[in-house]
């Protein structure tokens, strides 16, 4: 089965704190692609970054930072040195070839950074 | 401006009254989608397209109907509403052929109360 854990509900943390969402999928498919979608409270849904199954280089935009590793089936995000701005619900999702018409979602995590 | 156009962004219904959930996207996407947000449970695909005259079931697709009358438009039909469908409602759109790597675009959001 296919599925996206988020198992960090709600987190909160002061403004200047690094902080890491966590994220574990599991899949039988060798191929397949991880993104992260950022909600912010005017709802919308932002797409931050897409990471394939074949690259497992972590990424770093900006504060923002991902830590892809296959053995332990996590796509992790790091906000470093957090701003008010940054408060948010974040999902992680997947994608893989057999169910290539849908995006599988994580539950999402509320993230609230306070100044 | 490339955009992902849903109306409305508030809806207040009463059961069993028929809504259309409108959604327009300027891409030129083959790939249209619906979800549905509710706390805990992340986001879950209703119905998606993958062209004109295409349409298919995604996860919960019980209580709703889709159309895919022309490329830009989407629709979303709920024939009696009723409570257990209050909820946040995305339409999403993306480039067909290789479906799995390409991030969604969603639009801004239908949050629906049926009361």
């Amino acid at each position: 089965a296919q599925k996206v854990t988020q198992a960090q509900t709600e987190i909160s943390v002061v403004e200047k704190e690094d902080v890491t969402l966590d994220c574990v999928y599991e899949t039988r498919d060798t191929t397949y692609y991880l993104f992260w979608y950022k909600q912010p409270p005017s709802g919308e849904l932002v797409f931050l970054i897409r990471r394939n199954s074949f690259d497992e280089q972590n990424e770093i935009s900006g504060r923002y930072s991902w830590n892809f590793q296959k053995s332990t089936s996590s796509f992790n995000f790091t906000i470093t040195a957090s701003q008010v701005v940054d408060s948010a619900v974040y999902f992680c999702a997947l994608s893989f070839i057999q169910g290539a018409q849908k995006l599988v979602f994580g539950q999402g995590t509320r993230l609230t950074i306070n100044p | 401006e490339a955009q992902v156009t849903q109306n409305p962004r508030y809806l207040i219904t009463v059961t069993g009254k028929k809504l259309t959930v409108t959604c327009s996207q300027n891409m030129n996407h083959e790939y249209m989608s619906w979800y549905r947000q509710d706390p805990g449970l992340g986001l879950r695909q209703i119905y998606y397209s993958m062209n004109v005259e295409v349409t298919d079931k995604g996860d919960v697709p019980e209580g709703y109907k889709v159309s895919r009358k022309e490329k830009r438009n989407f629709p979303l039909i709920l024939e009696s509403p009723s409570p257990n469908q209050t909820s946040l409602y995305f339409c999403a759109s993306r480039r067909q052929g290789t479906a799995y790597n390409s991030p969604l675009h969603f639009g801004n959001g239908t949050r629906l109360t049926v009361t």
